[in-house]
């Protein structure tokens, strides 16, 4: 089955600065990569999300690139604000029954 | 996006007792509904896929006769955790997929379990 790898663990950046997640999966059959924002005790709230067929997306202050040779994709965030302080997580679905299957987490702070 | 609610959203119970919790999609139909198990300050892990009028899939290692679902209607699905233990307290989120498919999942806000 998938496997998706996330790192870093942790994370902390200044405010202003930039984030970068990055994470790797094993399925090629994989074609939808989802991030998630995650607060303490509450459902994850999708951030953004990518397609097999795309390279890049952005939205705002956040980009995906996916890289489908290499199995990778990375989440930027850029101006960050703490307000961006949370758990994300990086997902992975081969789509034709939209099982997830997520990375292990990236707990990020950002400091004033 | 879709809605997807969970009751109750949070449940304390002693060990021994079993637990039901309902997954409701309120505005979409939903032949398909996943089941998540999290634990504190871990990523969530597929416990289950629930399907309409037939048996739910789950994954390796996830006791089927402990963790029963049931997916009675195109709205409806249920997780009863039975015979709970300590080592069942989790965070457990249901959600159900985008119409077609492939795409954006729809998440409930998660139901908190403490076995005492």
């Amino acid at each position: 089955g998938e496997n998706v790898e996330q790192h870093p663990s942790t994370l902390s950046v200044q405010e202003g600065d930039s984030a970068v997640i990055k994470c790797t999966y094993s399925d090629s059959a994989s074609n939808y990569f989802p991030w998630y924002k995650q607060e303490l005790g509450k459902r994850p709230q999708l951030i953004i999300d990518i397609r097999s067929n795309v390279g890049e997306k952005k939205d705002q202050r956040i980009a995906v690139t996916l890289n489908k040779t290499a199995k990778h994709f990375s989440l930027h965030i850029t101006e960050t604000q703490p307000e961006d302080s949370a758990v994300y997580f990086c997902a992975a679905s081969t789509g034709t029954a939209s099982k997830l299957t997520f990375g292990t987490g990236t707990r990020l702070q950002v400091t004033l | 996006g879709a809605v997807v609610s969970q009751h109750p959203s949070w449940v304390i119970c002693k060990s021994g007792t079993s637990v039901k919790i309902e997954c409701r999609s309120l505005d979409f139909q939903a032949t398909t509904m996943f089941w998540y198990r999290q634990f504190p300050k871990q990523s969530l892990m597929l416990m289950a896929t629930s399907n309409e009028g037939s048996k739910a899939t789950y994954e390796q290692g996830v006791e089927k006769d402990k963790f029963l679902i049931n997916h009675a209607s195109l709205t409806l699905s249920t997780l009863t955790v039975t015979s709970a233990h300590p080592e069942d307290s989790s965070f457990y989120i249901c959600s159900g997929p985008s119409a077609g498919g492939i795409g954006e999942q729809f998440f409930g806000p998660g139901t908190r379990l403490t076995v005492l």
